[in-house]
């Protein structure tokens, strides 16, 4: 299994501002991804945070909006920038096992924009 | 895009009654897995489920993948209390290490 340490728990930010959150991971994962839950939602993946090249986004994510960072195979870092309102969710990394068995998940960042 | 949709949205159940959510892929799976997520927690793998027509159980839990695999189902024989949460599966496509959640069936059962 893996234990992912993501901060902030939670956060409140004014609306134009930027918010970065973190994720840190016991072991060394290939794979990191990025998922968004609004609240009673199910998650949306927002991208795969790739170690060594540009992360890759689903459609309607788009980098401008959330940078990704992967900078080795235990971090990544998830900004979600000129924030609005709508932003206002939780925000969870996640990893996949060496075989891809099963994801395993942060805490989350329950991210409010007023 | 990629499309899993999950039924029903929302369970009531009283302690002791039957529950099953069924999820749907608008294209073949590699495998499928499952999630619970309890209130104001992340999701939690349940199992994953690979070759189609397969069935597992764990415990009160049943878990079937489709003979095509764009399809699975999950039941919960005599519910608990304690099974109160959110059910999500999740599709991963052929040579995709991705998953793509399913809208989720929230369980509530009253004792």
């Amino acid at each position: 299994s893996a234990v992912i340490s993501q901060k902030p728990s939670r956060d409140i930010c004014q609306r134009g501002t930027s918010l970065t959150i973190q994720c840190q991971v016991d072991s060394q994962v290939t794979m990191m991804f990025w998922y968004r839950q609004q609240p009673g939602q199910s998650l949306t993946l927002i991208a795969t945070a790739n170690q060594g090249s540009e992360a890759t986004y689903e459609s309607g994510f788009v980098i401008d909006k959330f940078p990704i960072s992967r900078p080795n195979l235990t971090f990544s870092t998830l900004t979600v920038s000129n924030m609005s309102p709508e932003d206002s969710s939780i925000y969870l990394c996640s990893v996949v096992s060496q075989w891809g068995t099963e994801a395993f998940f942060g805490q989350g960042t329950r991210l409010t924009v007023v | 895009g990629q499309q899993v949709m999950q039924i029903p949205q929302y369970q009531h159940v009283q302690e002791g009654e039957d529950f099953t959510t069924y999820c749907n892929s608008s294209t073949t799976l590699s495998n499928i897995q499952w999630y619970k997520q309890r209130p104001g927690g992340h999701p939690v793998f349940l199992i994953q489920l690979v070759k189609s027509g397969e069935v597992k159980k764990q415990k009160r839990l049943t878990f079937q993948f489709g003979e095509a695999k764009k399809n699975s189902s999950l039941h919960i024989t005599a519910t608990q209390t304690t099974d109160v949460g959110t059910y999500f599966c999740a599709g991963n496509l052929y040579n995709f290490n991705k998953f793509y959640f399913g809208s989720g069936t929230k369980l509530n059962v009253k004792p």
